[in-house]
């Protein structure tokens, strides 16, 4: 089975960066997800990393080490509208996604 | 270029009763994934249907079941519902076979209530 571990809950002010880091645990890994979540919106897709390494898109980064089965989101310039809840999702054989519990990021002006 | 969409928005049954759920991919994806979210938790996977088929499935018992339909779109079943069936139900699609196969689309969801 799979299973992800990411912080509950990250506070930061406008223009910071923020860092949510992600452990996984999984058998037939393909790459590890980033999803946005608005309170009472849907998941939308943040980022895929299927190598190791960092990819950049725009304000946000993600970064993966397959050797240590850890991942990161980096929210860059924070603004208010990122306070959202982020999730960690491991995608496996057959486009299976599994979700970590949520990281809520609080913006404060 | 529509979205995934879902129906109903809301739903309120009691329990023991049976809820379908629907869902039309985005248009140009093959393949739709079912998800149950309880509140300030993470999506957890149902299961998974291509070419009308399940293809993969998550730890939910057999009163889960599904469809899909030659024009992509899928249904949820829940028979026998439980008060801790209680949640929001999002459907996701994708396409298989290319490198968008990781980047899953979902819909607003469906909020059941059980009472």
């Amino acid at each position: 089975g799979q299973s992800l571990e990411q912080p509950s809950e990250v506070t930061a002010v406008e223009g910071a960066i923020v860092q949510i880091n992600c452990t996984y645990q999984t058998s037939g890994f393909y790459g590890l997800s980033w999803y946005q979540q608005h309170d009472g919106g849907a998941p939308t897709f943040l980022s895929y990393n299927a190598l190791d390494g960092l990819e950049e898109t725009g304000r946000f980064s993600s970064f993966l080490s397959r050797s240590d089965s850890y991942g990161y989101l980096l929210l860059q310039e924070l603004q208010m509208k990122d306070s959202a809840s982020y999730f960690c999702a491991v995608l496996a054989a057959g486009n299976k996604l599994t979700f970590g519990g949520g990281t809520r990021v609080l913006v404060k002006p | 270029d529509a979205g995934v969409t879902q129906s109903p928005t809301h739903l309120i049954k009691t329990r023991g009763q049976q809820v379908t759920l629907r869902c039309s991919p985005k248009s140009g994806h093959d393949t739709v994934s079912w998800y149950q979210q309880a509140l300030g938790q993470g999506p957890q996977f149902i299961f998974q249907y291509y070419e009308e088929e399940e293809r993969q499935r998550g730890n939910f018992p057999d009163r889960f079941s599904g469809h899909q339909f030659p024009n992509y779109s899928s249904e949820l079943n829940v028979n026998a519902l439980l008060l801790g069936d209680s949640a929001l139900y999002l459907c996701a699609s994708s396409l298989v076979g290319t490198s968008g196969g990781n980047e899953q689309y979902f819909g607003p969801g469906t909020r059941l209530t059980v009472t």
